[in-house]
């Protein structure tokens, strides 16, 4: 069945940097568009960066942009997030999510705690 | 950015009820609408895609309609699994953005 598993969540220090990856399977993930998107303890989702599915075309929030970098390595079937120059404000729970071209299919990681605090 | 307005934040209703939610975007998003559906402690679901399409494996009870900067999100009659949060999103423009949520609870 299809699965998305996010890793590399936890607790870092503002300014450190830190990597998630999301590990899919059971779809083809080649053909897919991948984002990460976000939710603080409580609040509403946040979108921060999406991939197409041949990694050629990449596109941030405003919030992220020029500190966090959106990768993906086909052959490994796994998406990245780069995450630089950290904030307190990017602590949240980070979801990897694969979307199809017709936008029609839609598939979630569990997500991954990430925690920016001294 | 497009700015989503979702209202109610809250909806108090009981089961059997019909729900009707609503999605406003700043400016016109045409019909790239999307509606999730989240329950606490797991990830969003896909309901509506495309402001009217239903996503695979999601009951007739849910509906969306709407185009432009005025979207609704209708359940028609109100089952015990569908008390939760619900989100619209536009990907129109970059970058997507996501409304605030409203949140269906049983009263």
């Amino acid at each position: 069945q299809v699965q998305l598993v996010e890793s590399g969540g936890g607790v870092v220090q503002p300014g450190r940097s830190l990597r998630l990856s999301c590990a899919a399977s059971g779809f083809t993930f080649s053909s897919y568009g991948m984002h990460w998107v976000r939710q603080a303890a409580g609040k509403g989702l946040e979108w921060v960066a999406v991939i197409s599915n041949d990694g050629s075309t990449k596109y941030y929030a405003d919030s992220v942009k020029g500190r966090f970098t959106i990768s993906r390595d086909n052959s490994r079937n796994t998406l990245y997030l780069q995450m630089n120059s950290l904030r307190a404000e990017d602590t949240a729970v980070y979801y990897c999510c694969g979307v199809s071209s017709g936008y029609g299919d839609h598939y979630w990681g569990q997500g991954t705690l990430v925690l920016v605090s001294s | 950015e497009i700015v989503l307005t979702q209202s109610p934040v809250t909806l108090s209703l009981s089961p059997g009820e019909r729900a009707t939610l609503s999605c406003r975007a700043s400016q016109s998003v045409s019909s790239y609408l999307a509606w999730y559906q989240q329950k606490p402690g797991q990830a969003p679901r896909l309901l509506i895609y495309d402001a009217s399409n239903r996503a695979t494996g999601i009951p007739a009870r849910f509906s969306g309609s709407g185009s432009g900067t005025d979207f609704t999100l209708t359940i028609s009659s109100l089952e015990p699994e569908d008390f939760a949060v619900y989100y619209c999103q536009q990907r129109s423009n970059w970058p997507l953005t996501f409304g605030g949520g409203t949140k269906v609870e049983s009263k």
